[in-house]
């Protein structure tokens, strides 16, 4: 069965640095682009960017680019997302899912159960 | 870079048939597949719709999905409706430079 399990909640304030992660199993994670997905409160979903983890190839949205930075290490099937210096508006439920392997489609397939980030003093 | 644009939110009463829009900007929509996901409240988003009007497997067809050139947009409908269908519904595609985009939402309410 797929899975993929993130870290729990955050509680941070702001300027403070924060990693958390995304764990696949089920597949063969190398394989499989895993992207990062946004949801402030009460909003849409927003794609801040993705990783091949057999080769660390990464893509950013230009939204993101600079912000954050996505990172995996395929030995422990795990993908990463971290902030050098949190903000108020940072505050958001953060997913991970898997992009399918469709030829066709660019799209996901699983999802974490999302990992919430609050930043507030 | 494009956007697509849903409408905030509709609402229909159970066992009727209710339509979502996806308006895409700029390129044509049938450039691209759309795909379409469910996000109950406190859940994370599932595929309803894959490739335009595919359903994965275990979601009813009563989910249909389509694409209409004349007005560049997709379309979601879901026929029989029912209260557990509430939640907010996001189109989906993707582009070559900026690889997902997603649409702003919808929220669905059964009443």
């Amino acid at each position: 069965e797929v899975q993929l399990v993130q870290s729990g909640a955050e509680m941070k304030k702001p300027g403070e640095s924060l990693k958390i992660s995304c764990k696949g199993s089920g597949y063969r994670f190398s394989n499989y682009w895993i992207g990062w997905v946004r949801q402030m409160p009460g909003k849409g979903l927003e794609w801040m960017g993705s990783i091949y983890p057999g080769d660390s190839d990464t893509r950013y949205s230009p939204s993101f680019q600079g912000q954050v930075t996505i990172s995996g290490d395929k030995s422990i099937n795990t993908a990463y997302l971290q902030w050098s210096s949190l903000k108020a508006s940072d505050t958001a439920m953060y997913f991970c899912a898997r992009r399918s392997q469709s030829s066709r489609t660019i799209t996901f397939d699983y999802w974490g159960q999302g990992t919430l980030v609050t930043v507030s003093s | 870079n494009f956007i697509l644009t849903q409408p905030h939110s509709v609402s229909e009463s159970p066992g009727k048939t209710v339509t979502i829009s996806c308006t895409r900007s700029s390129g044509s929509i049938v450039s691209n597949y759309v795909q379409w996901f469910q996000q109950r409240p406190g859940s994370s988003p599932t595929t309803v719709i894959y490739e335009d009007n595919q359903r994965p497997s275990g979601v009813p067809d009563r989910f249909s999905g389509s694409v209409d050139s004349s007005s560049n947009s997709a379309s979601l409908t879901i026929s029989g409706l029912k209260t557990e269908d509430e939640g907010d519904y996001y189109c989906q595609s993707y582009d070559i430079n900026t690889d997902v985009v997603f649409g702003g939402g919808t929220k669905l309410t059964v009443l």
